[in-house]
């Protein structure tokens, strides 16, 4: 069974970067066909997404963030990372990662939640 | 303010049927883009219900049901049982926003 699990600081002062990485076990990230994704969810507010991967490293990042937002891969590790430059309040949020069919696709596998919060 | 327009609440009785609309426009639903249906669960991640407008995936009881017509998506759920309740969020692709898009969420009541 494939699953997601994602780690890194739960809190973030602001102008800093925040940094998460989500490890897959039960299958390879290399799988074609599937993306990587990272979605985030405000604190009583709905989803929004943030961006994906392939496991060649192709990305696509959500436009109202990409300035600030990488998104990596490591295939040797069968992990992929996000980071999110300059974060503020605005960034507190519940982060998740998940395996997307088609970088636009729906998530099939999700990990756990991770709060991660803003504040100095 | 969501590109997709759902409904903040619906609620229903145990044993009744409620729908979720989920309305777009002519650059994502109406373009023809599929749209995919997740419920969450208070503190929970949230769990794939219908993807491809109209397909469950294994596991998912067939009291739920997608469809999609112009621009826009419905969820269904018969047989409404106290488990149901949930918040349930649509998902599809925007061209001009070139990105993923999600509905503003459904707090589903089951009364």
């Amino acid at each position: 069974q494939l699953q997601l699990q994602e780690s890194g600081p739960g809190l973030v002062k602001p102008s800093e970067t925040l940094s998460l990485t989500c490890t897959v076990s039960g299958g390879s990230i290399s799988s074609s066909s599937y993306y990587w994704g990272w979605i985030r969810q405000p604190p009583g507010k709905g989803l929004e997404w943030i961006g994906s991967i392939y496991y060649s490293g192709s990305t696509y990042y959500n436009p109202s963030l990409k300035s600030r937002v990488t998104i990596s891969v490591d295939t040797s590790k069968n992990q992929f990372s996000l980071r999110l430059s300059s974060v503020t309040a605005a960034d507190t949020a519940v982060y998740y990662c998940a395996r997307q069919r088609g970088w636009f696709g729906e998530g099939d596998y999700w990990g756990q939640e991770t709060l991660v919060t803003v504040s100095s | 303010q969501s590109v997709l327009t759902q409904p903040p609440s619906v609620s229903g009785a145990p044993g009744q049927r409620v729908t979720i609309s989920c309305t777009g426009s002519s650059s994502n639903i109406g373009a023809g883009y599929d749209v995919h249906w997740y419920q969450q669960l208070p503190g929970t991640a949230p769990k794939l219900l219908i993807y491809a407008n109209s397909n469950r995936p294994s596991g998912v009881p067939d009291r739920f049901s997608g469809s999609k017509s112009g621009t826009s998506a419905s969820l269904a759920i018969t047989g409404l049982q106290a488990e149901d309740e949930a918040d349930y969020y649509c998902q599809s692709y925007d061209t001009s926003l070139s990105g993923v898009i999600f509905g503003g969420g459904t707090k589903l009541t089951v009364l």
